[in-house]
């Protein structure tokens, strides 16, 4: 079965500093997805990439996901404590509603 | 704004109790979701209904009963519950499988 790991599990910034954070799969992706979850809360949608090569940008956090469709990265630029939280990423690898996720990322954002 | 509403957000029962978990969408998608996530594992999806039907059980144990009486509500029975089933329950829908997820707030569930 597909896999997805990220890494780093965990993660503490400076406030200002530029991270990232990374999705690596076992399988090639046919679509991947990255959230934002904050501690016992839902998650939330931050972005969608389905093409090799596709790079995607809002606010300070940009998503790319390489040609081979295997490995997807998430940029923050410029951190701030509002991008404190865990950061997952998500696919369906058969088109079939079956989602994975990854462990997740937590971040910590010094002020 | 969520747009997915989970009800309760706590919960705390003891194994024998019987109680339900409701989730309600207003986004108008046709696929809705439970998953289960536990301290340092990955998300793990339990249940996907498709235009009211189920269309994926993910090995889930029994003792948890989905129901979807709409494509806009989604319930998760519980009963006999064990120990290691404590863990924030979220549920999520989606206007088809290629599309992103919507998540409620999850409710966290504590068995006694």
């Amino acid at each position: 079965s597909q896999e997805l790991e990220q890494s780093p599990q965990s993660l503490i910034v400076q406030e200002g500093k530029n991270l990232t954070i990374n999705c690596t799969s076992s399988k090639t992706l046919y679509g991947l997805y990255w959230y934002k979850q904050k501690y016992g809360e839902g998650l939330i949608f931050l972005m969608m990439l389905q093409k090799g090569g596709e790079e995607k940008s809002h606010e300070k956090i940009t998503a790319k996901l390489d040609e081979k469709k295997q490995q997807s990265s998430l940029h923050i630029t410029a951190s701030q404590p509002s991008h404190a939280g865990i950061y997952l990423c998500g696919a369906d690898p058969s088109g079939t509603y079956k989602y994975i996720f990854g462990t997740g990322t937590r971040l910590k954002v010094l002020a | 704004e969520t747009g997915v509403t989970q009800t309760p957000r706590h919960l705390v029962m003891g194994m024998t109790n019987k109680k339900s978990l409701k989730c309600e969408q207003h986004l108008g998608h046709n696929a809705m979701y439970w998953y289960k996530q536990s301290a340092k594992k990955p998300l793990e999806l339990m249940f996907v209904y498709n235009f009211k039907e189920q269309t994926e059980n993910n090995s889930v144990p029994s003792r948890f009963s989905p129901e979807c009486p709409n494509s806009s509500h989604l319930f998760l029975h519980l009963h006999t519950l064990q120990p290691e089933d404590s863990a924030l329950y979220l549920c999520a829908s989606s206007q088809g499988g290629d599309q992103p997820q919507h998540f409620g707030d999850g409710t966290r569930l504590s068995i006694l």
